[in-house]
């Protein structure tokens, strides 16, 4: 069965670092997300991607962040200046187009990244 | 604006007892309704979905039906087992634009004792 793949699965960096959170996409999904899960809260939209540019993105999607699909299979997530509270479990997740279909997206397992 | 508001947990039951977890929500379109599930240390998993009003979407033993008249989408399971510890997203998905996002409840967490 396809499946979303994303690494590393766990990830330490220094505070101030830059950090890449890479992802797999099922290969025929055309939209793409990132979304992020602070430990014990709620799942947090960050940003959607489609046909090369953002769709829409959320308030903490700031200037520090940035994605990008740079070969047409990956989808990144860059972080350029980590702080302590970008600690967070990040899912990439896609979705196949589905028309006016209300389609779900797919998760990949995540990445825990963790900002010392 | 469109939100989910789940039961909070956590919910604690025995092996074999009946499991309800309330999900309520409020849509500005016509939303399909969804229900993953994150087992510990694991990622998020589609559990079920309901596209339409009426709609019962089943898995795993686990049930919820698309009650457009109360916004509901509680999710149920007759008789739970200890393997069914996790925590469950109760979500939904409006279409805005083909790349709109799925937006999540807060989660509840579910233990089972043995």
């Amino acid at each position: 069965e396809p499946e979303v793949t994303q690494t590393p699965s766990h990830q330490v960096t220094q505070m101030g670092q830059e950090v890449i959170l890479r992802c797999v996409p099922i290969s025929n999904h055309l939209y793409f997300y990132w979304y992020r899960q602070i430990l014990g809260q709620k799942v947090e939209f960050l940003v959607s991607f489609y046909n090369n540019e953002i769709s829409e993105k959320s308030e903490i999607f700031d200037d520090q962040f940035s994605v990008e699909r740079p070969d047409g299979s990956n989808f990144t997530l860059k972080i350029r200046s980590t702080k302590l509270e970008d600690s967070a479990m990040y899912f990439c997740a896609s979705r196949d187009e589905g028309g006016f279909m209300n389609t779900e997206a797919f998760f990949g397992q995540g990445t825990r990244l963790t900002v010392v | 604006g469109n939100s989910v508001t789940q039961m909070e947990g956590p919910v604690t039951l025995s092996e074999e007892a009946f499991l309800t977890i309330n999900c309520t929500y409020t849509a500005t379109g016509y939303p399909s309704l969804f229900w993953y599930v994150q087992y510990p240390g694991e990622g998020l998993q589609l559990l079920l979905k309901a596209t339409k009003a009426d709609d019962k979407g089943s898995n795993k033993g686990f049930e919820a039906t698309y009650r457009k008249e109360t916004t509901s989408f509680h999710l149920e399971k007759g008789s739970v087992q200890v393997s069914d510890s996790a925590v469950y997203f109760c979500a939904l998905r409006i279409f805005y634009s083909s790349a709109s996002k799925i937006i999540f409840g807060s989660g509840t967490r579910l233990s089972i004792r043995p």
